[in-house]
């Protein structure tokens, strides 16, 4: 079965240093999603990107932070200077259909784990 | 703003027996709600999703009801076994047809099984 990858699975880094989180989405899908989750906290929204250019991003998704997808696999998210308060769980996501499709899905990645020193 | 939110942080269930996860939301222009299962140290997972005009969809164990009049959603899980303790969301999606739909999650309750 198809699934969302994501590397590494753990980052650790000292702060105010730049980080790029990778994934690879679901071959076929068209949208694509980044997700925090803060330890023992919800899952909190970050940013989406469709036709190689930013959808909706959060207010947490400030200047620090880009995302790219430099080629027809990959999706990455960086942040540029790290602060203590962005080590969280990041997961990426991605789905196929349309916005107006019923049924589809928003399908996530293992996570990659970013600490900041 | 964000308006899913769950009744109880934690649920212990004895092995076997139905499980009922419960959820409230505020927001009635939600198109769609999901609950997802996330196990330790992995991603959210798709369980099951309703759109906002149908009351009820079942799946394999798991059925999810919607009552729109008092603005609650809840997951039932059949015959609970161990496999199913994880932290589970409730989410939802406003679909938008100019951009891609992001999830709002709430809280998470944290199911346990008792053997």
């Amino acid at each position: 079965e198809p699934e969302v990858t994501q590397t590494p699975s753990h980052q650790v880094t000292q702060m105010g240093q730049e980080v790029i989180l990778r994934c690879v989405p679901i071959s076929n899908h068209l949208y694509f999603y980044w997700y925090r989750q803060i330890l023992g906290q919800k899952v909190e929204f970050l940013v989406s990107f469709y036709n190689n250019e930013i959808s909706e991003k959060s207010e947490i998704f400030d200047d620090q932070f880009s995302v790219e997808r430099p080629d027809g696999s990959n999706f990455t998210l960086k942040i540029r200077s790290t602060k203590l308060e962005d080590s969280a769980m990041y997961f990426c996501a991605s789905r196929g259909a349309s916005p107006g499709l019923a049924g589809d899905t928003q399908y996530f990645g293992p996570g990659t784990r970013l600490t900041v020193l | 703003g964000e308006s899913v939110g769950l009744h109880l942080p934690t649920l212990s269930v004895q092995e076997g027996d139905n499980s009922i996860i419960n959820c409230a939301y505020s927001n009635s222009a939600s198109d769609y709600f999901i609950w997802y299962k996330q196990e330790s140290g992995k991603g959210p997972q798709f369980i099951i999703d309703i759109r906002s005009n149908m009351d009820k969809r079942q799946g394999q164990r798991v059925t999810v009801l919607l009552n729109k009049t008092v603005k609650h959603l809840s997951l039932q899980i059949a015959a609970t076994q161990p496999g199913d303790s994880a932290v589970y969301f409730c989410a939802e999606i406003r679909l938008r047809y100019s951009s891609a739909s992001k999830i709002i999650f709430g809280s998470g309750t944290r199911l346990s099984i008792r053997p």
